[in-house]
């Protein structure tokens, strides 16, 4: 079955660092997605991104975050300086049009 | 602004009973809605999904149910095992392949 493999599993960082968070979605799905989950907290959208532009963002992504798709296989997820507020699992999907969402194992990412 | 909420939030049962866990959300025009398995640290697996035109979709021991009109979503499972403890979580698609918003997830514990 098709996978969104996310990479690295574990990340940890120097507060005001910047990160790249790393996605393979399924190959021919065309909408793709960030989520956080604070430990303990709900899962939480970040961004959908769809035709090479940002289709929607919650107020979380502000202008510290930014997406890209630098190549027909990966998306990536930026975080310029990192803050202690940072640290969650960050979930990346992707899905077809009307078939539901596929979800990769996550990056924990630990800002110190 | 939709909201998900599941109850109860953590459930205990011993192995063979079979149980309901419950989503209710307050936008009634959700385009599908999708459950979720989540283990401790681990990602997001896709178990049902749930589309606007449907009442219910099964899976093995799985069923899932979606009254839109009540904003209610329930999942079934039969004959619990052990190998069932997980959070479950419930998220409603708003629509146009946008985002999806999370329940705050039930706590599953099945016992010997």
């Amino acid at each position: 079955e098709p996978e969104v493999t996310q990479t690295p599993s574990h990340q940890v960082t120097q507060m005001g660092q910047e990160v790249i968070l790393r996605c393979v979605p399924i190959s021919n799905h065309l909408y793709f997605y960030w989520y956080r989950q604070i430990l303990g907290q709900k899962v939480e959208f970040l961004v959908s991104f769809y035709n090479n532009e940002i289709s929607e963002k919650s107020e979380i992504f502000d202008d510290q975050f930014s997406v890209e798709r630098p190549d027909g296989s990966n998306f990536t997820l930026k975080i310029r300086s990192t803050k202690l507020e940072d640290s969650a699992m960050y979930f990346c999907a992707s899905s077809e049009w009307g078939f539901g969402y596929t979800f990769g194992s996550g990056t924990r990412l630990t800002v110190v | 602004k939709q909201e998900v909420t599941q109850i109860p939030a953590a459930l205990s049962v011993p192995e063979g009973e079979n149980l309901v866990l419950n989503c209710s959300f307050t936008d009634s025009a959700i385009y599908n809605l999708q459950w979720f398995r989540q283990d401790p640290g681990k990602g997001l697996t896709s178990l049902l999904l749930i589309q606007s035109s449907q009442r219910e979709q099964t899976s093995g021991r799985l069923n899932a149910s979606l009254d839109k009109s009540s904003g209610r979503s329930t999942l079934y499972i039969a004959a619990s095992q052990p190998g069932d403890s997980a959070t479950y979580l419930c998220a409603a698609d708003t629509g146009t392949a946008s985002k999806l918003t999370f329940g705050t997830g039930t706590r599953l514990q099945v016992t010997l």
